[in-house]
């Protein structure tokens, strides 16, 4: 059973769009995270939530709205799609008592 | 702020040979290392960790890392590569002003050849 799951793969959309990606953990985990990597493989990390509740937000455009509606779950939703977004988003979990992150295998997002 | 280093883009390696992964830190306090993998076209996958303890630190698929705390380096090392080792690493640490948050290097490309 995969861990941390993400879908879509991949997604290709244009310009201007509004798009969602969705992040599902079957760990039980508390916190979950959204991370970015960028062409160079650079890796940021770009929130975290614990039980739903948004606890870390790194200096994210407001274009980009994530939502946990259970702490299973981390959406996260682009609005107005510009060509400087196009990435690799991975989502993340861990377990509060751990200090081990556990990643999904990655949304490779193009914007045309 | 928490950070770390990569001071190599690459690192190419023969194998059957030992490889080496460099990585310093900069932190406040004592430091929470870690290791990642990530193979092409895949998430990252935890290696290994030092919180506290033995500075030798042993993980998954026969790595190990060091912590020298007056060097201030976590290198990635492996007796004998593989050329399935080939992969981008990453060593992390993890930020005590965020909740959790793991504040990655660069990344190191290994490369072993046949």
């Amino acid at each position: 059973d995969t861990a941390v799951s993400q879908t879509p793969k991949y997604l290709v959309t244009q310009m201007g769009n509004d798009k969602s990606i969705k992040c599902e953990q079957n760990l039980g985990h508390d916190t979950m995270y959204w991370y970015k990597q960028d062409s160079k493989k650079f890796l940021k990390i770009m929130f975290s939530y614990n039980n739903k509740e948004l606890i870390i937000n790194e200096t994210v455009p407001n274009r980009f709205s994530p939502k946990s509606p259970d702490k299973a779950h981390l959406n996260l939703h682009i609005n107005s799609l510009e060509l400087g977004d196009s990435a690799v988003y991975f989502c993340a979990s861990q377990d509060r008592g751990s200090n081990e992150q556990y990643f999904g295998p990655g949304t490779r997002l193009t914007v045309t | 702020a928490q950070s770390v280093a990569q001071p190599e883009d690459q690192v190419n390696v023969a194998e059957g040979n030992p490889l080496t992964v460099k990585c310093t830190y900069s932190v406040s306090g004592n430091p929470y290392l870690f290791w990642y993998v990530q193979y092409p076209n895949r998430g990252l996958q935890f290696l290994l960790k030092y919180i506290t303890g033995d500075n030798l630190v042993k993980g998954s698929y026969g790595f190990e890392a060091e912590f020298n705390k007056s060097q201030t380096s976590f290198h990635l090392k492996k007796p004998s590569a593989l050329v399935s080792d080939s992969a981008l690493y990453f060593c992390a640490v993890r930020d005590i002003t965020g909740f959790q948050k793991l504040v990655f290097g660069t990344g190191t490309r290994l490369l072993v050849s046949p």
